[in-house]
């Protein structure tokens, strides 16, 4: 069974450096990419990226580069992503979903974890 | 960027009728083979999206066939023949042609 297990709730200070973990499971993990999506609270859907975990290539929508960091540790089938500073408007839930490709075939999220929700407050 | 449109914002709908949605973008999403790159989800109460439609009209699997995607270059919908009460939520669709990928705003499906 395909499953993305997501690390749990997290509460953080502003300035606070955070990394939430998404492991999958039941498939060939490096063979799928893995994308992130933000959720603020009450609010729509926003991609904030993919990442190749064959090659550790990553896609950052221009909105969020700078700011957060995707990587992927094949060894334990788990995709990262990381803030240096958190900021108060970082308080969202973030997703992370698997699609075997991009471009012309295979961009359907088809699996997605459970979410992580990111409070930021000081 | 793509700009995607959805309508209505909300819909409020009764079981056993039909119910459509909107979405336009901002650019045709017509990908190198020809297939339209928009893709459909549906996100329920307090739960993670989940796939509904891909490659504009081909339903995932285990999705139910009262759900329809149609549409093409610009202009797209999803149909649900006959609404259920399981089918509440916010849907939304994502165009795949080009990153940044972009969502569109969601429409809130209410019985």
């Amino acid at each position: 069974e395909v499953q993305l297990v997501q690390s749990g709730a997290e509460v953080k200070k502003p300035g606070e450096s955070l990394r939430i973990s998404c492991k999958g499971s039941g498939y060939s993990f490096f063979s799928y990419y893995i994308t992130w999506v933000r959720q603020v609270p009450g609010k729509g859907l926003e991609w904030m990226g993919r990442i190749d975990p064959s090659i550790s290539s990553v896609t950052y929508n221009p909105s969020f580069q700078g700011h957060v960091t995707m990587s992927a540790e094949n060894s334990v089938t788990t995709a990262y992503l990381h803030w240096s500073s958190l900021e108060a408007s970082d308080t969202a839930m973030y997703y992370c979903a698997r699609h075997y490709g991009i471009s012309t075939a295979g961009t359907e999220l088809d699996y997605w974890g459970q979410g992580t929700l990111v409070t930021v407050s000081s | 960027d793509i700009v995607m449109t959805q309508s209505p914002l909300y819909l409020s709908v009764t079981p056993g009728e039909p119910a459509s949605i909107s979405c336009r973008s901002s650019q045709s999403l017509l990908n190198p083979k020809g297939d339209s790159a928009l893709e459909w989800y549906l996100q329920k109460p307090g739960k993670s999206p989940q796939l509904l439609i891909y490659l504009g009209s081909s339903r995932a699997p285990g999705v139910p066939d009262r759900f329809t995607g149609s549409g093409s270059g610009t202009d797209f919908t999803l149909k649900i023949g006959k609404v259920e009460a399981e089918d509440v939520g916010v849907y939304y669709c994502m165009q795949a042609l080009q990153t940044p990928l972009t969502f569109g705003g969601g429409t809130k499906v209410e019985i």
